[in-house]
């Protein structure tokens, strides 16, 4: 089955800063990849999504990149806020026979401090 | 407002009592799917539906069942909650197949003794 591994479980950043989050993948190659947030206690929220045949994405501070020989999607925050305290997650999906398994990673807790 | 509603959102049963946790949306979503997550675990898929009257496993299927007898609903059963299904459960749907982007709902923390 797909495994998916995301950087360091935490990672803390000052504000302002930019923090890269890092979600790589083994086995097969994913047709899209997806990154959600989750606050304590909370249901994951969509953030973005990025198709295999697509190089980087952005929405507003957010950016992420996709690359299909490393095998690693990176997930940019700019400008960041202690309000973009949280769980990020990335989940990976598939065509064919999977097209209904959505595949997430454990998350990296991410930490701005002022 | 769109949303997708989980009941109960807190549970605390025995072990070998069935029941149901009970997920709805309002978004005329084709697809709906079944998490659990566990420390260090991360979420895991238990069950999906690309549309009515089509479920299929996730990777941790084993204890619980599902139906879709309606495009709006999609409800978790487990026949007979052991222990090791403590967890927090989740419900998501997408409007596309694929699925797209994924809504959540708020969760059911349930606990078997």
């Amino acid at each position: 089955s797909q495994k998916i591994e995301q950087n360091s479980e935490a990672l803390n950043i000052q504000e302002g800063k930019t923090a890269t989050l890092t979600c790589n993948y083994t086995n097969y190659s994913p047709a899209y990849l997806q990154w959600y947030r989750q606050d304590p206690g909370r249901g994951p929220v969509f953030l973005l999504l990025i198709r295999e045949n697509e190089k980087e994405k952005r929405k507003e501070r957010l950016k992420v990149t996709f690359d299909t020989t490393l095998k690693q999607s990176l997930f940019h925050i700019t400008a960041s806020q202690p309000a973009d305290s949280a769980t990020y997650l990335c989940a990976l999906g598939h065509r064919g026979s999977t097209l209904g398994r959505l595949y997430f990673g454990r998350g990296t807790q991410l930490t701005v401090w002022p | 407002e769109a949303q997708v509603t989980q009941n109960p959102r807190y549970l605390i049963t025995v072990t070998g009592k069935k029941l149901t946790v009970t997920c709805s949306q309002n978004m005329n979503h084709e697809y709906m799917s079944w998490y659990r997550q566990d420390p260090g675990l991360g979420l895991r898929q238990i069950y999906y539906s690309m549309n009515v009257e089509v479920t299929d496993k996730g990777d941790v299927p084993e204890g619980y069942k599902v139906s879709r007898k309606e495009k709006r609903n999609f409800p978790l059963i487990l026949e007979s909650p052991s222990p090791n299904q403590t967890s927090l459960y989740f419900c998501a749907s997408s409007l596309v197949r694929g699925p797209g982007e994924l809504f959540f709902g708020e969760g059911s923390r349930l606990t078997v003794l």
